[in-house]
């Protein structure tokens, strides 16, 4: 079956960068763009960017511009996110999603990524 | 940017009642662009509706969607006890790309 699978939870300092990986099984990983989303606790969903697998282009939410990369390695049909210059605003569940024309189907399980001193 | 307004935020119903959900556009949506998920607590969301009235794979035939323009509404027609969750509304359209609504909770009543 179609699945996501991310890496673990994340502890961070302000200013640091993290790194979180999508690690995707079940279909042709280039035929599909990845987008990264992201939930502050207890609050909704905002979306951040996505990549196509294929070419490694990419396009961001205004937001998160000159702040986010996403790449991907096709060797191993992972895609990732790393967001730098991290604060605590950036505490929040990371999600990736496949896209199926304009709707995210399926979703990764998420990574929790907590900024602390 | 494309605001989605949910409502109510929190909606209290018994289960084999009907539940139903509105999700309003600050400007008209093509209904090809509007979604409807599903969120647990501690999972990820799940797709319900694709295309405004489209059931995903799977999802049981008591949900369904309608709506156009500006105004969409989930409809849950009997509730079952595992239909408890929040729901989130989304759609693709100008900068930023895609936006979601701020939820609303299903609670059993």
């Amino acid at each position: 079956q179609v699945q996501l699978v991310q890496s673990g939870a994340e502890v961070k300092k302000p200013g640091a960068s993290v790194k979180v990986s999508c690690k995707a099984s079940g279909y042709t990983f280039t035929a599909y763009y990845i987008h990264w989303l992201r939930q502050a606790p207890g609050q909704g969903l905002e979306w951040m960017g996505w990549v196509n697998p294929h070419t490694g282009g990419t396009n961001y939410a205004q937001k998160f511009q000159g702040r986010v990369t996403m790449t991907r390695d096709t060797s191993v049909s992972t895609a990732y996110m790393e967001l730098s210059r991290l604060t605590s605003d950036d505490t929040a569940v990371y999600y990736c999603a496949r896209v199926l024309r304009w709707w995210f189907d399926p979703w990764g399980q998420g990574t929790l990524v907590t900024v602390s001193s | 940017e494309i605001v989605l307004t949910q409502s109510p935020g929190t909606l209290s119903l018994s289960p084999g009642e009907r539940a139903t959900l509105s999700c309003r556009a600050s400007l008209s949506v093509d209904s090809s662009y509007l979604a409807w998920y599903q969120q647990k607590p501690g999972q990820p969301p799940r797709l319900l509706i694709y295309g405004a009235s489209s059931r995903a794979t799977g999802i049981p035939d008591r949900f369904s969607g309608s709506g156009s323009g500006t105004d969409f509404t989930l409809t849950i027609s009997r509730l079952e006890p595992e239909d408890f969750a929040v729901y989130y509304c989304q759609q693709y359209g100008s900068s930023p790309l895609y936006t979601f609504g701020q939820g609303t909770k299903l609670e059993i009543k």
